[in-house]
């Protein structure tokens, strides 16, 4: 069965804190994506990266950067956590063979800023 | 403007039929798609349509295509408890030819006896 596994479920971190979010595939994808979800708000792009060692800031990547040095492994990296920062952040990834291009998701990982 | 929009909320009883409705902007978006994300869970692929289609069935899923409108819908029959989730509506606009997906904001469907 293919997964997209977020490490972590839930977290709580503090104000300040450089957290790590880390998404592993093992579908042998090109693409994968971070968003983040709020209620109301549904699923906002915060970047994304075509292939290994390519990224693409999507509609939200404000005080959020990423790393892809493998094509695995896709980490969303908040250097200074904030409180406006709580949140559900969900990791995708995606092949670019010829078909309908769907979107294999993790289970989510809960982030709480205190 | 969302480019993708649908209302957040439909409440059914067990058995009836559901249809969230969603519309969409971009007309060069070749697949439509339906996800569905159980509480607690990441989302998963519901169904998804060819844009050259205008229906889709897949046991109790109903996909309807209108082009025109660029409207976009799902209809569940015979409801049941467990199809309580929210249910999000996406397209893949041809934006520099990177197919990046848009999501709505999600239709929270609640199933009661």
């Amino acid at each position: 069965d293919v997964k997209v596994t977020q490490s972590s479920r839930y977290l709580v971190k503090r104000t300040g804190e450089k957290v790590f979010l880390e998404c592993v595939q093992d579908m042998d994808h090109e693409n994968m994506f971070w968003y983040r979800q709020d209620p109301g708000l549904g699923l906002r792009l915060i970047y994304f990266s075509y292939d290994v060692k390519m990224k693409e800031k999507g509609d939200i990547p404000e005080g959020y950067s990423v790393s892809r040095e493998k094509k695995e492994r896709f980490s969303l990296i908040l250097e200074s956590a904030s409180t406006n920062q709580t949140s559900m952040y969900l990791c995708a990834s995606r092949t670019l063979n010829p078909g309908a291009n769907v979107l294999t998701f993790g289970a989510g990982s809960r982030l709480t800023v205190l | 403007g969302e480019d993708v929009e649908q209302s957040l909320f439909l409440s059914v009883r067990e058995g009836d039929s559901s249809v969230i409705n969603c519309t969409y902007t971009d007309s060069s978006s070749t697949y439509l798609y339906w996800y569905k994300q159980e509480p607690g869970a990441g989302l998963q692929l519901l169904t998804y349509i060819f844009s050259n289609m205008d229906m889709k069935q897949d046991q109790r899923l109903t996909v309807l295509l209108n082009k025109k409108d660029k409207h976009l819908s799902l209809r569940i029959a015979d409801t049941q408890t467990g199809d309580s989730a929210i249910y999000f509506c996406a397209e893949t606009p041809r934006s520099g030819g990177s197919y990046i997906p848009t999501f709505g904001r999600g239709t929270s469907l609640i199933v009661h006896p």
